[in-house]
């Protein structure tokens, strides 16, 4: 059960895409499209922001976005705004019917 | 509105044994996969166990597994975890989260945590 590989930090401008990636084997991301992806605020719970690779839940904003390729899940965050700066992290379901989390990413808006 | 609240974190000794709670109301119980989530301090999400709709397909973290127990209760919208042989390495703010679905795969919605510590 490792765990997913994300970039340590992302940065962006208001306005700006950014987007962040999340790798794993085919044994999670590759194998099944139940990836996720969450944003979590200082001292709060996690909120899902993805789910099913590319599915939002109803109330988040379309400005998110998901996909896969292969082993690599990818989250875009398009029109940047400052209340974006949060750690996000992704997650998958894998072959020995667990979940793994990415190590985390923190997004600043410069 | 969806609600999830954990309860029974607290000091526990290394060695000792702790259960956790979690209440779930606003929605059909009985309709979704639940998990638990641990977040030591500063540090990243871990998954610590699920658990489908109808008390079956349960898994657990390496880390936890042969000392966590995770079960529910469907008639009392309740979640829980019987936590074993508790080491300092287990110091973390535990989440009860609800599934988007049946089976556990994705975790929708959280709760704030409990805290448990586990210090001498």
């Amino acid at each position: 059960q490792s765990a997913l590989t994300q970039p340590a930090s992302v940065s962006g401008s208001p306005g700006q895409s950014i987007t962040i990636s999340c790798t794993g084997t085919s044994g999670d991301v590759g194998g099944y499209n139940y990836v996720s992806w969450y944003q979590q605020h200082p001292g709060k719970a996690p909120k899902l922001l993805i789910y099913d690779v590319s599915n939002r839940p109803s109330g988040v904003s379309n400005r998110f976005s998901g996909s896969k390729s292969g082993n690599t899940a990818s989250l875009t965050i398009s029109g940047l705004q400052t209340e974006d700066e949060a750690h996000y992290y992704c997650g998958s379901y894998t072959s020995t019917t667990t979940v793994v989390f990415g190590g985390g990413t923190k997004l600043t808006v410069l | 509105e969806v609600q999830l609240v954990e309860s029974g974190g607290g000091l526990v000794q290394p060695g000792r044994s702790l259960r956790l709670s979690c209440a779930v109301s606003g929605l059909t119980f009985d309709d979704y996969a639940m998990h638990w989530v641990r977040q030591a301090p500063g540090k990243g999400l871990e998954w610590v166990s699920g658990i489908n709709w109808n008390g079956g397909g349960i898994a657990y973290a390496d880390s936890v597994k042969g000392r966590f127990t995770i079960s529910r209760d469907n008639a009392k919208n309740s979640l829980y975890l019987q936590m074993s042989s508790l080491t300092v390495e287990d110091t973390a703010l535990y989440f009860c989260a609800k599934d988007v679905g049946s089976i556990a795969r994705n975790l929708h919605c959280w709760g704030q945590g409990t805290l448990v510590t586990v210090s001498s």
